[in-house]
């Protein structure tokens, strides 16, 4: 398996407070991503970054930032949690363009 | 507007069937298509085309890419009950910018019955 560990597996927090998910690599890998996954939607894009410091957004940023300070890790935060924002939480890493992306176990993340 | 479209949605077969789901996309700066299966757990990487018209085979499960018409099949010959899941296809483009990502359909959910 691919060094990838999401933490933590599964939050319970209530409406209005902030939350970060952490998503933290082994490979050295350049490209990671957060994607939610949503009965009926798939996955979708949150944010991604391509390299330290450098982000971008995907399909369905709003309400949500990310950091990368360093090459293996890549937080997801929520600033003010919404029952919205329900859903499971993936992260994926890519080494490079043309390769194949791999997945963490994922967060599962119950907003109240 | 979705960029990459999976057909059927869901499917429901039986074993020893033999099965193909599609994936249509369109998109700026195409780089690759990629092919997933999802359990109940994180998506596991199947395929990867970049080249039009070369199958990818994996025992029982092929995929091969169109350029040209903008889409991608993925064949499961003789299912097995352990063949049900959903299999998600992505791609990778820029949308015109400077950086690729990986956007994802929506699924094909496909159950097989003893």
């Amino acid at each position: 398996d691919a060094g990838i560990t999401q933490s933590p597996r599964h939050k319970v927090t209530e409406t209005g407070t902030p939350v970060t998910l952490r998503c933290h690599q082994t490979e050295n890998h350049r490209y990671m991503y957060w994607y939610r996954q949503d009965p009926g939607h798939g996955l979708r894009l949150i944010h991604y970054s391509y390299g330290v410091k450098d982000t971008d957004k995907g399909e369905v940023s709003d309400g949500y930032s990310v950091s990368r300070s360093k090459t293996e890790d890549f937080l997801l935060t929520l600033e003010s949690a919404t029952s919205s924002q329900t859903s499971v939480y993936f992260c994926a890493i890519s080494r490079q363009m043309n390769t194949e992306a791999f997945f963490g176990q994922g967060t599962r993340l119950t907003v109240v | 507007e979705d960029k990459v479209v999976q057909s059927p949605l869901s499917l429901v077969v039986h074993e020893g069937d033999t099965v193909t789901l599609n994936c249509s996309y369109e998109v700026t700066n195409f780089r690759s298509l990629l092919w997933y299966k999802q359990e109940k757990k994180a998506p596991t990487f199947l395929f990867m085309l970049t080249s039009s018209g070369i199958e990818k085979k994996s025992g029982r499960l092929s995929s091969i890419l169109d350029k040209k018409e903008l889409f991608s099949i993925l064949n499961i010959t003789a299912t097995q009950t352990g063949d049900s899941a959903v299999y998600l296809c992505a791609v990778e483009d820029n949308s015109g910018g400077s950086n690729y990502k990986l956007t994802f359909g929506k699924g094909t959910l496909l159950t097989v019955n003893p």
